[in-house]
């Protein structure tokens, strides 16, 4: 268990919705990373916060938005859901934005998209 | 622009024999180097890590690692495998661009038999 808690665990939605993906991060760690991972496009980082503000940004669509919020969990908002957005995604946090520490993963959040 | 090449997408290898996992990696920064395995059904965790110092490193389960600057690779290694190391490995370089941020391989598919 790395601490690192992730819901929905399976989610079945339609094109064209809306889902928010939640992750409790570790007791004590301040970043938070979002990671898609899919079988054509491997493990793709989306975005980094810390201490409530983003960080930095990776692959991430427009349709797509996150947010850390002061009690440090957060969320990932997926619009305008598209067949392709079928994934898991992952939240992974660590102590500090620093780059050096461990990301520890959650066990991921699988979207289906029909 | 930073990319991580892991050059086997699948290694199969029988129990006891030694095995090689390599990566290459391109960035125009100074990264820090990491491997992750994922088990089936689960969330990456940590393998071993190179920050700085001795480029030969040990992590766990009787993995270690080997930092080559000039070649920019990040190659792992085990003498003996067993079949509970069957998994998916990743190789992953945590760089600043603004803020941190780790960009995985693709993977390598470990498969052990017996």
């Amino acid at each position: 268990d790395s601490g690192v808690t992730q819901t929905p665990k399976h989610l079945i939605t339609a094109t064209g919705q809306r889902v928010t993906l939640r992750c409790s991060p570790r007791s004590g760690d301040l970043s938070v990373y979002w990671y898609q991972q899919s079988l054509d496009q491997g493990l793709q980082f989306l975005i980094h916060y810390y201490n409530g503000e983003e960080r930095a940004k990776g692959n991430i669509l427009e349709r797509f938005s996150a947010q850390q919020f002061p009690d440090l969990h957060s969320e990932l908002n997926l619009s305008s859901l598209e067949l392709g957005d079928s994934a898991l995604y992952f939240c992974a946090s660590s102590q500090t934005g620093q780059g050096a520490g461990e990301l520890f993963f959650g066990e991921g959040s699988r979207l289906t998209v029909l | 622009a930073q990319s991580v090449t892991q050059l086997d997408s699948q290694v199969p290898v029988f129990e006891e024999a030694p095995v090689e996992l390599r990566c290459n990696y391109s960035s125009s920064v100074s990264v820090y180097l990491f491997w992750y395995v994922q088990y089936p059904n689960q969330g990456l965790q940590l393998l071993l890590k190179y920050l700085s110092g001795s480029t030969l490193v040990k992590g766990i389960n009787g993995f270690e690692a080997e930092f080559n600057k000039s070649q920019t690779s990040f190659h792992l290694r085990k003498p003996s495998v067993h079949i509970s190391d069957t998994a998916e490995y990743f190789c992953a370089v945590s760089l600043y661009t603004g803020g941190f941020k780790t960009i995985f391989g693709a993977g390598t598919r470990l498969f052990v038999k017996a």
